[in-house]
């Protein structure tokens, strides 16, 4: 099956710092999309980029899919970033995500 | 437009015993997938269903799990005679289409505890 690693598992950031999180994926995907799952458990979609580059406020992401990577960047990270992110992507074919093991992001006051 | 709706919360249940999840899709999405969420682990891959149907039940352990969507009314999410390693945090999603081309929006999950 499909392989997704996240990287790094773990993140600890001073308040006001930027970060970038890393999702390689081994094979050829259609879709892709960024979670945050917070302290209360709670997953919310951040992005679905398949490709190309977003923004919204102060996360953007960046799909390469020829190379088989994408970049989940925060800046200016606040308390409430933290939390795990995970990185999902879904190949032609499939019916479903599968997970990365995420990026657990710690901000701290 | 209220988001995907799961309940219980949180759900409790003896070894043996039947738990029922429950998950009501965002109003104009018809495809639902559950997920299933050990501790410190990302989500699997359960079941995928549209209205009456079921489409994708790769991720289904083949015994005491099953799952349903009626044509009215929430999805269920059935686990029988539940053992201590069912204990996991299950999700909802729904979406308008297949996913490959939507977002996912996930409900707040059903936190299972087997004791």
């Amino acid at each position: 099956g499909i392989q997704v690693e996240q990287s790094p598992p773990d993140l600890i950031l001073q308040e006001g710092a930027n970060s970038t999180l890393r999702c390689n994926f081994s094979d050829s995907v259609n879709n892709l999309q960024w979670f945050h799952q917070n302290p209360w458990g709670q997953l919310i979609n951040l992005f679905y980029i398949p490709s190309g580059t977003k923004q919204n406020g102060r996360l953007s992401a960046t799909t390469v899919a020829t190379e088989r990577y994408s970049l989940l960047y925060i800046s200016s990270s606040q308390t409430t970033d933290s939390g795990v992110y995970f990185c999902a992507v879904e190949r032609g074919g499939a019916n479903n995500l599968f997970f990365g093991t995420g990026t657990r992001l710690t901000v701290i006051p | 437009n209220a988001g995907v709706m799961q309940n219980p919360r949180h759900l409790v249940r003896r070894r043996g015993q039947e738990a029922r999840l429950r998950c009501s899709p965002m109003k104009g999405h018809s495809h639902v997938y559950w997920y299933r969420q050990l501790p410190e682990e990302g989500l699997k891959f359960m079941v995928y269903l549209q209205k009456e149907n079921i489409i994708d039940e790769s991720g289904m352990p083949k015994e005491r799990f099953s799952a349903e969507f009626p044509k009215e009314g929430p999805s269920i999410l059935r686990i029988q005679q539940v053992v201590r390693g069912d204990s996991a945090a299950y999700f909802c999603a729904s979406s308008p289409n297949r996913a490959y081309n939507s977002p996912l929006h996930f409900g707040n999950g059903t936190r299972l505890t087997v004791t």
